[in-house]
């Protein structure tokens, strides 16, 4: 079975500080990995995916998150985060199949 | 990308009674999907809604409880039945993008915002 583990729950941070949000996932195969976004009053987006190639993946709004097979991680970071990053963030991993898997959300709160 | 609606957007219900959630896509999708937003709490899995064949459903959820149809290619319902305040939640439809360099990516509804009184 899958899980995804995010170990910050909440963060608060000031405008231009830098972020970085943990999640590690437990799988023994090949993994598709994603980071959401669910901004105050608005659905679910995707912000960012890893399906394979270049660990180092680029998404919307200047975020990124890199892959690291060996430590089973797929961090998300942003070098300078703006008060509308203000939102929840959720790492999900999709194994075999098409279930997706979710960590229990980060709530960032970027102050200004 | 894929547009989806969810109706109601939230409502008020009493224990003991039902209520069905409509999910419209705007493009037909193989398979469409049924997660729980519990307060606080991260999105669960209910189940696989196919078209042409029975919804397929997670551990700890069951087909009396969170009936589903499946008409089209483009529509699916999921039914809440005999709630309890235990029911309360955000019920998210979502669908697998089928857009050539989108594929595997899964796009989520607004959500119904249910509570059990």
């Amino acid at each position: 079975a899958q899980s995804v583990s995010q170990h910050n729950h909440h963060v608060i941070l000031s405008e231009a500080a830098s972020l970085e949000l943990g999640c590690n996932y437990s799988y023994g195969g090949t993994v598709n990995l994603f980071w959401y976004v669910q901004y105050p009053g608005q659905h679910l987006q995707l912000l960012l995916k890893y399906f394979s190639g270049d660990p180092l993946v680029k998404g919307i709004k200047g975020f990124e998150a890199e892959f690291i097979k060996s430590k089973f991680s797929f961090n998300l970071r942003k070098p300078s985060v703006q008060w509308s990053d203000t939102a929840e963030y959720f790492c999900a991993v999709k194994g075999g199949g098409n279930k997706l898997t979710f960590g229990t959300g980060t709530q960032l709160k970027v102050e200004l | 990308s894929a547009v989806i609606s969810q109706k109601p957007s939230r409502d008020i219900c009493q224990r003991g009674t039902s209520l069905t959630i409509q999910c419209q896509v705007d493009s037909q999708v193989t398979m469409m999907f049924w997660y729980r937003q519990q307060p606080g709490q991260s999105l669960t899995l209910i189940a696989t809604a196919n078209q042409g064949s029975e919804a397929t459903y997670e551990s700890g959820f069951v087909i009396d409880k969170f009936p589903i149809s499946r008409p089209n290619l483009t529509f699916s319902t999921l039914t809440v039945s005999n709630m309890s305040p235990e029911d309360s939640s955000i019920y998210l439809c979502s669908v697998v993008a089928r857009d050539r360099g989108k594929a595997g990516e899964q796009y989520f509804g607004p959500g119904t915002r249910l509570t059990v009184t």
